[in-house]
């Protein structure tokens, strides 16, 4: 069975890193595409950015570029994503999800999203 | 960079059949999937690569894409339909993924 878990929830104020991760099973994982998604609260699906596990191949939506790192660790099945200076802004939903083995292949498996809250 | 249209609610009695439109310049030249978030849950694929269904899904979900528009539609409607649908495409352009604004279904 496909899962991909993400870690907890975590609670951060304004300036601190943070790093949440995704731990795939029941799959290969070094050949699927895995992205991550914000949701913003009471909002849309944005995409972040994408990662292929088994090169590290990373693209990144211009809106996200330079402001968070994706990440993975093929040993561990796990990809990251990550923030050096937290902002309010960034409180939002975060979900990892499985795409295909192309970019043009839908998000097929989801985890179950980290709530991340920037707040003083 | 590619941008995608949807309205933002769609409002159907029960047993009627609601569509929701995914807007797009030449949208018809793109693989459109779609997922169905329902409160408090992750979203779901319901419909891929225009017009397939992942297993598990009931044959009431189908969409079509042609031109500028793809179409998401859900027959017979069930009050257990009553979600948030988003459209997905990859621009190839761009090398990006893109998700419309998504919809809010309401059944009546």
């Amino acid at each position: 069975e496909v899962q991909l878990v993400q870690s907890g929830a975590e609670v951060k104020k304004p300036g601190e890193s943070l790093k949440i991760s995704c731990k795939g099973s029941g799959y290969s994982f070094t050949t699927y595409w895995i992205g991550w998604v914000r949701q913003m609260p009471g909002k849309g699906l944005e995409w972040m950015g994408i990662i292929y596990p088994g090169d590290s191949d990373t693209r990144y939506s211009p809106s996200f570029q330079g402001q968070v790192t994706i990440s993975a660790d093929k040993s561990i099945n796990t990809a990251y994503l990550q923030w050096s200076s937290l902002k309010a802004s960034d409180t939002a939903l975060y979900y990892c999800a499985r795409s295909g083995r192309q970019l043009v292949h839908p998000f097929d498996y989801w985890g179950q999203g980290t709530l991340v809250t920037v707040s003083s | 960079s590619y941008m995608m249209t949807q309205p933002p609610s769609v409002s159907v009695a029960p047993g009627q059949t609601a569509r929701i439109t995914c807007g797009g310049n030449n949208i018809g030249r793109k693989s459109v999937h779609w997922y169905q978030q329902k409160p408090g849950q992750a979203p779901v694929l319901v419909v891929y690569d225009d017009s397939d269904r992942p297993s598990g899904i009931p044959e009431r979900f189908s969409g079509s894409n042609s031109g500028n528009t793809a179409t998401l539609t859900i027959s017979r409607v069930e009050a257990g339909d009553e979600a948030d649908y988003f459209c997905q495409v990859w621009d190839s352009s761009s090398g990006h993924v893109v998700f419309g604004g998504g919809t809010k279904l309401t059944v009546l």
